[in-house]
């Protein structure tokens, strides 16, 4: 199974329609969660962390759930310019041989917003 | 504020020649810097880890390998390209409310 898995998509959706995306991982320990967005060409960008609580900024609505290990992503009224690549981020508390807090990136999703 | 800059921002090398990449810091002293490769199909790979000059952590073997002769300069290089080395190549740092900020990035095609 693979540390993060997301469905790489294409999701092709309608402008101004909802659109969710989820992200599962393997590690139950995993203590840190993001989501990151990549423009075509481009390098990943921080989108939002993701709290226990659930956060939401705009648009935009991070999910955690500990107990099915996945989180999610819902982007309401879409937008053209919402058209990207959504990247799940898992952090570990375990350390990496690097010495660091292990990130684990997963393969993304890819978003298409048709007008 | 904090800003990467990498160069070249495209690069096409033929197999077996040999490569050096460059990343430079902004804005900040004494960062922790990475070194990241995406390839198509994959996730974004860790391939090295700095926290200062001279010192310099890589996880996976490979014929690539890094060098940090000054607080905010990161190379990464090879002797002899492969095909796999092909991707986007991507210098990192911490940055508050930032797990990882990247750099624009470098994109490698080895013919």
């Amino acid at each position: 199974r693979k540390e993060v898995e997301q469905d790489p998509g294409p999701f092709n959706v309608p402008e101004g329609a909802t659109v969710a995306f989820n992200c599962t991982y393997s590690n139950s320990a995993s203590q840190s969660f993001f989501w990151y967005r990549q423009d075509c060409r481009k390098e990943p960008k921080l989108l939002m962390s993701v709290y226990s609580s659930g956060n939401e900024d705009g648009r935009f609505t991070a999910q955690l759930n500990r107990a099915s290990q996945y989180i999610s992503l819902l982007i309401r009224d879409s937008k053209l310019s919402d058209s990207a690549t959504y990247l799940c981020v898992v952090k570990d508390a375990i350390i990496s041989n690097f010495g660091n807090e292990k990130l684990t990136f997963g393969t993304g999703t890819r978003l298409t917003i048709i007008p | 504020s904090q800003t990467i800059h990498q160069w070249p921002a495209t690069l096409v090398q033929p197999v077996g020649s040999p490569l050096s990449l460059e990343c430079t810091v902004e804005g900040t002293s004494n960062p922790n810097l990475y070194w990241y490769r995406q390839a198509a199909g994959r996730g974004l790979q860790l391939l090295f880890y700095s926290v200062g000059i001279g010192q310099i952590s890589s996880e996976v073997p490979q014929n690539l390998s890094a060098s940090r002769p000054q607080d905010r300069q990161f190379i990464l290089s090879s002797k002899k390209l492969l095909l796999s080395d092909s991707g986007f190549y991507l210098c990192a740092l911490n940055r508050v409310l930032y797990e990882q900020y990247f750099g624009p990035g470098t994109r490698l095609t080895v013919t």
